[in-house]
């Protein structure tokens, strides 16, 4: 019953470098989006989709890209890491609309830029 | 736009003590509205959730009712436990868009024995 699964848990970056974070889901969902969290600022949207294909800006887009080429899969790639990305990012999916609008979480990725 | 606002913390209280923290909201229309609930290491899972006025959500002793009139969905246990220690979130749901949801700054929580 694996839900949403993020790898990988830590990750040190240099200045300037790219990673992917990796984010997979078991559950059909049509709907996968990024989190960032970062202390008294609660978690904050990067981007999202609503199926194979779409993807969509969220709150804090810059700095990050994604696709969606199936429905299980989410990457998030960091381009060109900066000191300003280190967070915890959480990957989260959602059924369709009436389904209640719950999101399902995994377990965050931390991330620390140097 | 639309937002989301907590009471600060960290909160700290005694096992058995009363709880409540606060979450107003400003949103166009009638969302959805959540808490989420951090333990340690964890992502966030939902505790409850209300989808239109006046209605109660509850789950594991918490509740939190939907008030459209002041804008506000406070999170209440009578009896808080050791394990209850964790970050939480409330949230809304923006119902034109997509699934987004759009969470407070989170409120983290410490019971002591």
């Amino acid at each position: 019953n694996a839900g949403v699964t993020q790898t990988p848990k830590f990750q040190v970056l240099k200045t300037g470098q790219s990673m992917t974070l990796q984010c997979a889901q078991d559950m059909n969902h049509e709907y996968m989006s990024w989190y960032r969290q970062d202390p008294g600022m609660g978690l904050r949207l990067i981007h999202y989709s609503v199926g194979a294909g779409i993807t969509d800006q969220g709150e804090v887009p810059n700095g990050y890209n994604v696709s969606r080429s199936t429905t299980e899969d989410f990457p998030l790639r960091l381009l060109s890491a900066a000191p300003s990305q280190t967070s915890v990012y959480f990957c989260a999916s959602s059924p369709p609309v009436g389904g209640g609008g719950e999101l399902f979480f995994g377990e965050g990725s931390r991330l620390t830029v140097l | 736009g639309d937002s989301v606002t907590q009471m600060e913390g960290p909160v700290t209280l005694s096992e058995e003590a009363f709880l409540t923290i606060n979450c107003t909201y400003t949103a166009t229309g009638y969302p959805s509205l959540f808490w989420y609930v951090q333990y340690p290491g964890e992502g966030l899972q939902l505790l409850l959730k209300a989808t239109k006025a006046d209605d109660k959500g509850s789950n594991k002793g918490f509740e939190a009712t939907y008030r459209k009139e002041t804008t506000s969905f406070h999170l209440e246990k009578g009896s808080v436990q050791v394990s209850d220690s964790a970050v939480y979130f409330c949230a809304l749901r923006v119902k034109r868009g997509a699934q987004k949801l759009v969470f407070g700054q989170g409120t983290r929580l410490t019971i002591n024995p």
